[in-house]
């Protein structure tokens, strides 16, 4: 089976446009994550789904993030405007609930969002 | 705030050295992890431990989790290259949301041939 796949890989944009993040996670997985990586700050929650109804957005920084999960194969995250501040790596997981204890998360690669 | 302190941030040590990373907190969990991370893909899930005091070992690695729950240790022994990464814990605060993680700081290791 495949893993979290995560679209594009690499992102350079400009301050001011508008970015957008794609997810598919692994098939048969209730719970999606989206995270934020930096140097400063390391691995960061933003959200994250439950078949597909968000739970927590807590995280995300401001109104400038929004994120969707349409159905149970596919995720967006979307800055608008973006800024260089946003400049991350972005990784999307994906979980599967096994009782109440334990739950493994698989992370896709990640997408390197450098804004300009 | 950063609720899991991990220590040292760095380390580079050569082929052979055992070494410790180390994650605390002041706040108590209900299970913790470890990923590594290596360059350019995300992390992948090494050990879970549930119970205050487990110790679990992964062939050179070995997993310890504080009595109080509150800290976590990893040691490895006679490290190797392909060790190389980024170690982080995470953890699952008690009586939190089941699902959530919070990530430690990481530990960045390097290992020298």
């Amino acid at each position: 089976d495949a893993g979290v796949i995560q679209s594009p890989r690499h992102e350079v944009t400009e301050m001011g446009q508008e970015v957008t993040l794609r997810c598919k996670p692994i098939s048969g997985h209730d719970y999606l994550f989206w995270y934020r990586q930096t140097m400063m700050r390391g691995l960061e929650l933003l959200i994250y789904f439950n078949n597909n109804v968000p739970i927590d957005d807590s995280g995300m920084p401001e109104d400038r993030f929004s994120a969707k999960m349409p159905n149970a194969s596919f995720s967006t995250l979307k800055i608008q405007p973006s800024e260089p501040r946003d400049s991350a790596v972005y990784f999307c997981a994906s979980s599967l609930k096994q009782g109440r204890i334990t739950y493994e998360q698989y992370f896709g690669p990640g997408t390197r969002l450098l804004v300009l | 705030t950063q609720l899991l302190e991990q220590s040292p941030q760095f380390l580079s040590i050569q082929e052979g050295e055992n070494l410790t990373v180390y994650c605390n907190s002041s706040s108590v969990f209900s299970s913790l992890q470890w990923y590594r991370q290596e360059p350019g893909e995300g992390p992948v899930l090494l050990v879970t431990v549930v119970t205050g005091g487990e110790v679990k070992k992964l062939k050179r690695l070995t997993f310890q989790f504080g009595d109080a729950r509150k800290d976590s240790s990893l040691h490895i022994t006679a490290a190797q290259p392909g060790d190389t990464g980024l170690y982080l814990c995470a953890g699952r605060r008690y009586g939190g949301a089941t699902n959530k993680l919070i990530f430690g700081t990481g530990t960045l290791l390097a290992v020298q041939p």
